[in-house]
């Protein structure tokens, strides 16, 4: 069975700070997306990466897949309230999505 | 645009009984995904239409939950009966298109209570 382990699970910090979180596998992943969720809603796609070693940036996000496309890490610069929401990552292996466990973030003002 | 709809918002049921969801994805969008998201954990995919052909259902426990597409466009969920351990968050999702690196538009689901 194909798992994506999410770390931490849960994550209090105070604005203005940096936070990682992180997003593992035994597994290859072909691609793999993060995805926010705030509370009632659905989660929202933020970014897919594809190639080993890729970085992306989404203003203060910047997302890398590792280069054995077995983890990805998601960088936050300046935690802002905004940014509290519960982070999904979802890898992409034999044409299916395998879902992780999500980080739940809360920003404190 | 509008996004998906998915009616009632929230419902509670007691055990044994049976219970329907509805979902209107986004217009044009070939590809249905109903998902099971229990408390504390990642979504699971229950079924995938590619327009009114299932494509994966593969984790739907069909002996109590059932799901059609009719027309390619609305689905509906059902559970019959229900099971206290169906209380979970019930999305839809869709896309335009299947397959690796599709973004999935979502709804704000069902909160199913199973009392």
């Amino acid at each position: 069975t194909q798992l994506l382990e999410q770390s931490p699970q849960f994550l209090s910090i105070q604005e203005g700070e940096n936070l990682t979180v992180y997003c593992n596998s035994s597994s290859v992943f072909s691609s793999l997306q993060w995805y926010r969720q705030e509370p009632g809603e659905g989660p929202v796609l933020l970014v897919t990466v594809v190639t080993g070693g890729e970085v992306k940036k989404l203003k203060r996000l910047t997302f890398q897949f590792g280069d054995a496309r077995k983890d990805s890490s998601l960088h936050i610069t300046a935690a802002q309230p905004g940014d509290t929401g519960l982070y999904l990552c979802a890898g992409y292996s034999n044409y299916q999505l395998i879902w992780g466990a999500g980080t739940k973030l809360i920003i404190k003002p | 645009e509008a996004g998906v709809a998915q009616s009632p918002r929230y419902k509670i049921i007691e055990k044994r009984q049976s219970v329907a969801f509805w979902c209107n994805p986004i217009s044009g969008h070939a590809t249905l995904y109903w998902y099971q998201q229990i408390l504390g954990q990642g979504p699971k995919l229950l079924i995938q239409f590619q327009n009114n052909g299932v494509v994966d259902d593969s984790q739907l426990p069909k002996d109590r939950f059932s799901a059609e597409r009719l027309k390619g466009v609305d689905s509906t969920l059902k559970i019959q009966p229900a099971k206290l351990e169906d209380s979970a968050v019930y999305l839809c999702a869709s896309s335009q298109k299947t397959g690796e690196g599709t973004e999935a538009f979502f709804g704000q689901g069902t909160r199913l209570t199973v009392v």
